[in-house]
């Protein structure tokens, strides 16, 4: 069963600073792998989609990594701003359901002034 | 293009009460989706229709749970009876096809409390 952990749980850093945020998986055998933003009372926003024959994607200041043979990703964010505060969740659908997204518990993100 | 819509936005209910939410997907798109996500966790799906047939619903507590999508547009998911449990946001997504890697478009979700 593929089970998605991300850590850590909660961040608060100040404007401007370089993030990482983790997200590990059980199971190698994904489709794909993406990086969702919910902000308060709305929806969820993709970022970031990455193939599993993808290494890396990059979107702005957003950067996100995969690598599938230890179960990992990453989503590197550079400068950090106060828009950027939200929840940042990963998901991966798996090789035999494509259709299927299994979430990770997410990171609460604030970065203040 | 306009996005998921889904109504009611916030629902309140004692526990043992029923509940129905409406979800409004994206013209067009043919699978819509039903996730459940508990407070400090990720959306759980609960489960998807290709246009009017269910594809999933393995997660979906069936003694209580329903749901339908009449005519492969609108759908609804409904609660009955409500347990404390089941205190939740329950977000509709919708995808065009419902293929490899298709995109899901969320909706602002429903925020159920019960009591």
């Amino acid at each position: 069963k593929q089970e998605v952990t991300q850590i850590p749980a909660a961040l608060s850093v100040p404007e401007g600073e370089n993030l990482v945020l983790n997200c590990s998986f059980t199971d190698s055998a994904i489709y794909n792998l993406q990086w969702f933003r919910q902000d308060p009372g709305k929806g969820l926003t993709s970022l970031l989609l990455i193939q599993s024959s993808q290494r890396e994607q990059t979107s702005g200041r957003l950067n996100a990594s995969l690598d599938k043979s230890s179960g990992r990703s990453t989503l590197y964010i550079a400068a950090s701003q106060p828009g950027d505060s939200a929840t940042y969740l990963c998901a991966v659908s798996t090789s035999y359901n494509t259709d299927k997204l299994i979430f990770g518990t997410g990171t609460r993100l604030q970065v203040f002034p | 293009e306009a996005g998921v819509a889904q109504s009611p936005r916030y629902k309140i209910i004692e526990k043992r009460q029923s509940v129905a939410f409406w979800c409004n997907p994206i013209s067009g798109h043919a699978t819509l989706y039903w996730y459940q996500q508990i407070l400090g966790q990720g959306p759980k799906l609960l489960i998807q229709f290709q246009n009017n047939g269910v594809v999933d619903d393995s997660q979906l507590p069936k003694d209580r749970f329903s749901a339908e999508r009449l005519k492969g547009v609108d759908s609804t998911l409904k609660i009955q009876p409500a347990k404390l449990e089941d205190s939740a946001v329950y977000l509709c997504a919708s995808s065009r096809a419902g293929g490899p890697g298709d995109e899901q478009f969320f909706g602002p979700g429903t925020r159920l409390t019960v009591l």
